[in-house]
């Protein structure tokens, strides 16, 4: 059972729009998201996380938005460029846990110049 | 600052043959560790946390074992090497308290012929 969903396995996207990376769960518990970017043979880099009593996280071109009723995380990147081209996994945590994450199955991005 | 080392970067073993890696993180105390495994084509996959010296918490039934000699060291065993034990596995690590994003290492290729 997926309890972190990435249903784009990939996305394409012109250079200088926006990027949309969507991300759904089903875990109640969780309070805590978190997005990397992996480029392969190589470990995942943290990008931008939110905890749930935000519904939206920004970091110079990366904004996360939240939204708890419907259980959807989305990520933003604006304007896109040819390096951001990896794969993003969403991930998720709860409180009171060991911060053991879980991942989403990954969108692999590519952004076209 | 914080570091992780993992290797070996890539390893090549044949079936049944016994499987050691090793992972240290430096410039922080008491860390939470993981090893996480990414099959071809699929996201990342929590085998082991720990939270302490000794304290190891399985999260999938496997081949696999792991350790905590020491506070900032953890390594993942196997005794007999499976043909489905190829991956590439990453080693993390996050603080000890309060919601907070992992930190990996970079990975390493296990392939088993």
């Amino acid at each position: 059972d997926q309890q972190v969903k990435q249903n784009s396995p990939s996305l394409s996207v012109q250079e200088g729009r926006i990027s949309i990376l969507n991300c759904d769960y089903t875990n109640s518990m969780f309070d805590y998201f978190l997005w990397y970017k992996k480029y392969p043979a190589e470990g995942p880099t943290f990008l931008i996380s939110i905890s749930s009593i935000k519904d939206k996280n920004e970091d110079g071109r990366f904004t996360v938005f939240l939204n708890k009723s419907a259980k959807h995380l989305s990520l933003h990147i604006v304007p896109s460029q040819p390096g951001d081209s990896a794969v993003y996994f969403c991930a998720a945590c709860a409180s009171g846990s060991a911060r053991q994450l879980t991942f989403g199955s990954g969108t692999q991005l590519t952004v076209l110049p | 600052s914080q570091t992780i080392h993992q290797w070996p970067a890539t390893l090549v073993q044949p079936v049944g043959s016994p499987l050691s890696l090793e992972c240290t993180v430096e410039g922080t105390s008491n860390p939470n560790l993981y090893w996480y495994r990414q099959a071809a084509g699929r996201g990342l996959q929590l085998l082991f946390y720990s939270v302490g010296i000794g304290q190891i918490s399985s999260e999938v039934p496997q081949n696999l074992s792991a350790s905590r000699p020491q506070d900032r060291q953890f390594i993942l065993s196997s005794k007999k090497l499976l043909l489905s034990d190829s991956g590439f596995y990453l080693c993390a690590w996050s603080a000890g308290t309060g919601p907070t994003e992992a930190f990996f290492g970079q990975g390493t290729r296990l392939t088993v012929v």
